[in-house]
């Protein structure tokens, strides 16, 4: 069954760094996203990606965060400059079209020491 | 804006149990909406869906009924086990006009079964 995958599953970054954190989204999906949990709230909607460009983001997805496919499998979310309260688990879904369910990544652990 | 409200948790149950966990939204339009579910260690599983309104989603004997006159979508299964142990997450989705496929998540419930 296809799969949503993520790398890497935990990260460690002091705190000031540049991480990558990397998805490859199921290979006929369209519709690309970024989610964070921080330990114990809500999971939180970051960015929509389709057509090659951001179509939706959030207030949390500031000028720090930026997304890009580099090719045509990989879809990443660079996070400038990490902070200690960028530490989260951070989700990368996918879905074929609009309003279609998405499907979830395990997940990467992200801690800013 | 949209939200999801989930009944406080944890929940713990014996094998067996019925389960309810009560979920309610605030949105306008007609969301779609969405049980999803976190085992131990893995990332977040569709459990079931339900687009409109009456509709009722099903799966792995859970189900859960689209009631639009009290905006809730309750999780319900007869009979839990084990393995239903997790945290299951409500989530409503609007697509069209400015939203992009934005799921927003109630605060997730975590179940806990007991032999």
């Amino acid at each position: 069954e296809p799969e949503v995958t993520q790398t890497p599953s935990h990260q460690v970054t002091q705190m000031g760094q540049e991480v990558i954190l990397r998805c490859v989204p199921i290979s006929n999906h369209l519709y690309f996203y970024w989610y964070r949990q921080i330990l114990g709230q809500k999971v939180e909607f970051l960015v929509s990606f389709y057509n090659n460009e951001i179509s939706e983001k959030s207030e949390i997805f500031d000028d720090q965060f930026s997304v890009e496919r580099p090719d045509g499998s990989n879809f990443t979310l660079k996070i400038r400059s990490t902070k200690l309260e960028d530490s989260a688990m951070y989700f990368c879904a996918s879905s074929t079209g609009l309003g279609t369910e998405a499907f979830f990544g395990q997940g990467t652990r992200l801690t800013v020491v | 804006g949209d939200s999801v409200t989930q009944m406080e948790g944890p929940v713990t149950l014996s094998e067996e149990a019925f389960l309810t966990i009560n979920c309610t939204y605030t949105a306008t339009g007609y969301p779609s909406l969405f049980w999803y579910v976190q085992y131990p260690g893995e990332g977040l599983q569709l459990l079931l869906k339900a687009t409109k309104a009456d509709d009722k989603g099903s799966n792995k004997g859970f189900e859960a009924t689209y009631r639009k006159e009290t905006t809730s979508f309750h999780l319900e299964k007869g009979s839990v086990q084990v393995s239903d142990s997790a945290v299951y997450f409500c989530a409503l989705l609007k697509a069209g006009g400015t939203s992009y496929g934005k799921l927003t998540f109630g605060q997730g419930t975590i179940l806990t079964v007991h032999p």
